[in-house]
């Protein structure tokens, strides 16, 4: 059974740093496209970054040069390092796998939540 | 402002049929991208619902249905149930290398 359990939300001040953090289950990070996607309160999907399997990376222009997606093959686990946060940038963060295509998120973590504040 | 333009609200009454539009450009849907749909019950996750445009992932009733032409798609959802209610949001790819989301159709069964 497939699962993604992301960790490393919570409550962070504007211009400080965080790492999110998804460990994965039932198969292998580096073997599929991985994704980020937030929703900010009350608001809808945004994707936020992706990297393939052969280790590409792409961002949302809202986050780069902010946020860097990375993988750890031996921990099976994908990460987001967000630096320089703005409150805009309060959000569920989604941990999102797509075996089918880059684009098609088969499965969902559960999410966590930062909250950029002073 | 999304990449994706959705109705923010549709409603039905039970048994009835809805369908939700989402509405891209020449970069995105009309590029010739698939389309695909999630449904996201309240505080939850999204669910993949719909992908390739007409695709059903195992699991999802046939009540649900996809198409697209052109520089748009949509959703079509019939005998609608209590428990449809819920966001749904469309997904494209553009050719600027990322991926794009409708701001999303809230639906309500009256």
């Amino acid at each position: 059974e497939v699962q993604l359990v992301e960790s490393g939300g919570g409550l962070i001040q504007p211009g400080g740093s965080l790492r999110l953090s998804c460990a994965a289950s039932g198969f292998t990070v580096s073997s599929n496209y991985m994704s980020w996607v937030r929703q900010a309160p009350g608001k809808g999907l945004e994707w936020v970054s992706v990297i393939y399997s052969g280790g590409s990376t792409y961002y949302a222009d809202s986050v780069k040069g902010r946020f860097t997606i990375s993988r750890d093959n031996s921990k099976n686990t994908l990460y987001l390092q967000m630096n320089s946060l703005r409150a805009e940038d309060t959000a569920v963060y989604y941990c999102a796998s797509s075996p089918r295509s880059v684009v098609v998120v088969d499965y969902w973590g559960q999410g966590t939540l930062v909250t950029v504040s002073s | 402002q999304s990449v994706l333009t959705q109705p923010p609200s549709v409603s039905g009454a039970p048994g009835q049929r809805v369908t939700i539009s989402c509405t891209g450009s020449s970069s995105n849907i009309g590029a010739g991208y698939d389309v695909h749909w999630y449904q996201q019950l309240p505080g939850t996750a999204p669910k993949l619902l719909i992908y390739g445009n007409t695709n059903r992932p195992s699991g999802v009733p046939d009540r649900f249905s996809g198409s697209k032409s052109g520089t748009s798609a949509s959703l079509a959802i019939t005998g609608l149930q209590a428990e449809d209610e819920a966001d749904y949001y469309c997904q494209s790819y553009d050719s600027s290398l990322r991926s794009v989301f409708g701001g999303g159709t809230r639906l309500t069964v009256l």
